[in-house]
């Protein structure tokens, strides 16, 4: 199983709404990642988890909060988000920080619309 | 931090024909660089992808290449078929795709012309 799940596929939430993004993988993985896309961009890294701690975090905002329950589930608290933050939401994973190299697979992403 | 130059844009093809899109990187440490086909409305999928130790690897119609003197890597895509037809994003790392996550170029819509 080479698959990464993301749910929900689509999310429309107002400014003042706390909503949660869901990611899961069963390949065994030991890093995972939230990335950033606006329409017509690349990827941006927004944070990275290694054996369920945070390892970094590229200057995001805190109305952004990620969490990593277990070594299988990541998820990304919303709270308080503004318009420009409207995006597909892409959480991938890769093997083990520790190894030399690491092959990312990307899930299908959350679309997010803020109104 | 690494900065990552793709290009063209856009590229438009006649089915059959050969594709080439070339990236251009920043910094002499990045070590991994892969490439991403996303189509429309899903997430990027890894095509193939090419270490620092490796000057060319090639997977069917499918092949890179790596220059580490002048910090440029390309694909190559022969035999184009509609399925083709994407957007393929060139990546950047000098962690080995690991700890500093992926740097990515700004995306290459590949169209294939039947």
């Amino acid at each position: 199983d080479t698959e990464v799940t993301q749910t929900p596929k689509h999310l429309v939430m107002g400014m003042t709404n706390k909503k949660s993004l869901k990611c899961e993988q069963h390949m065994g993985h030991r890093a995972m990642y939230w990335y950033k896309q606006k329409a017509k961009k690349p990827p941006e890294l927004m944070f990275v988890y290694s054996y369920e701690k945070l390892s970094i975090n590229e200057s995001v905002p805190s109305r952004f909060s990620p969490e990593c329950p277990n070594s299988s589930l990541l998820n990304l608290h919303l709270h308080a988000l503004q318009p420009e933050d409207s995006a597909l939401y892409l959480c991938a994973s890769s093997q083990d920080l520790e190894v030399s190299y690491n092959e990312q697979f990307f899930g299908p992403g959350t679309r997010l619309t803020v109104l | 931090g690494e900065n990552v130059e793709q290009h063209p844009s856009t590229l438009s093809v006649q089915e059959g024909d050969s594709a080439v899109i070339k990236c251009t990187y920043s910094d002499s440490a990045s070590n991994y660089f892969p490439w991403y086909k996303q189509e429309l409305g899903k997430g990027p999928q890894l095509i193939i992808d090419i270490r620092s130790n490796v000057g060319e690897k090639k997977d069917q119609r499918i092949a890179v290449t790596l220059n580490k003197t002048a910090k440029h890597f390309s694909l190559h895509i022969t035999e184009t078929q509609p399925e083709d037809s994407a957007v393929y994003f060139c990546a950047a790392s000098i962690s080995g795709g690991g700890a500093d996550g992926l740097t990515f170029g700004k995306g290459t819509h590949l169209i294939i012309q039947p």
